[in-house]
């Protein structure tokens, strides 16, 4: 069965500063897509960025870029120059196209200190 | 723009009451997702269904049951409300196809059993 673990249940950044988010992952499937999710305090929940298996390079979206290492079955979220409005609960999520699940990580609190 | 709406943002149910929780998108996506949502557990699968009338057990479905009988609209059905059952309800909605796999939430439902 494939699990998300997420180690850090809550992080601290200073605005501006870079913070890193953990996140591994296990599965024996060798196609799926890995996702970060941001919910913020109104409870939507907002994607970050997506990474397909299959692609070797990370993918970015603006301050936003993740460290995939497949073969460590590891999906870290950086986020660069971190604002006010980054502060939010931040989960890592798997979706594997043999079973068809959606399944998340147990989630991050960041705050951001000005 | 993808929509998913949940029925309700807040709601206060007896224990023993029969509770819905309805869902609906409007992209004509094939997957919808059930998750319930509790601090520290992050969002765990309740039930899922990739077609009309079709579904499966996700990780914790014991309590529950579902219903799609159109494919626009996913239900989850306490049969018997209980007080663990407190908790915050998240539905998904999932498109797949050339732009990859991506899934797309309601707003959430914040069910109180009393």
């Amino acid at each position: 069965a494939q699990t998300v673990t997420q180690s850090q249940p809550e992080m601290s950044v200073q605005e501006a500063e870079t913070v890193t988010l953990s996140c591994t992952y296990d599965t024996s499937e060798s196609d799926y897509y890995l996702f970060w999710y941001k919910q913020p305090p109104s409870r939507q929940m907002i994607l970050v960025i997506r990474q397909e298996a299959y692609k070797q390079q990370n993918a970015t979206e603006n301050r936003f870029s993740v460290n995939f290492q497949k073969a460590a079955k590891s999906f870290s979220l950086k986020i660069s120059d971190s604002q006010l409005g980054d502060a939010a609960m931040y989960f890592c999520a798997f979706y594997g196209g043999a079973t068809n699940k959606l399944i998340f990580g147990t989630g991050t609190l960041l705050a951001v200190q000005p | 723009d993808v929509k998913v709406t949940q029925s309700s943002r807040y709601l206060v149910k007896r224990t023993g009451e029969k509770v819905f929780l309805e869902c609906v998108q409007d992209m004509d996506h094939e997957n919808m997702f059930w998750y319930r949502q509790d601090p520290g557990l992050g969002l765990r699968l309740i039930y899922f269904s990739y077609d009309v009338k079709m579904k499966e057990k996700g990780d914790i479905p014991e309590g529950y049951s579902v219903s799609r009988e159109k494919k626009e609209r996913f239900s989850l059905i306490l049969e018997s409300a209980s007080t663990n059952q407190t908790s915050m309800y998240l539905c998904a909605s999932s498109s797949g196809g050339n732009r990859g796999w991506l899934a797309f939430f309601g707003q959430g439902t914040r069910l109180t059993v009393v």
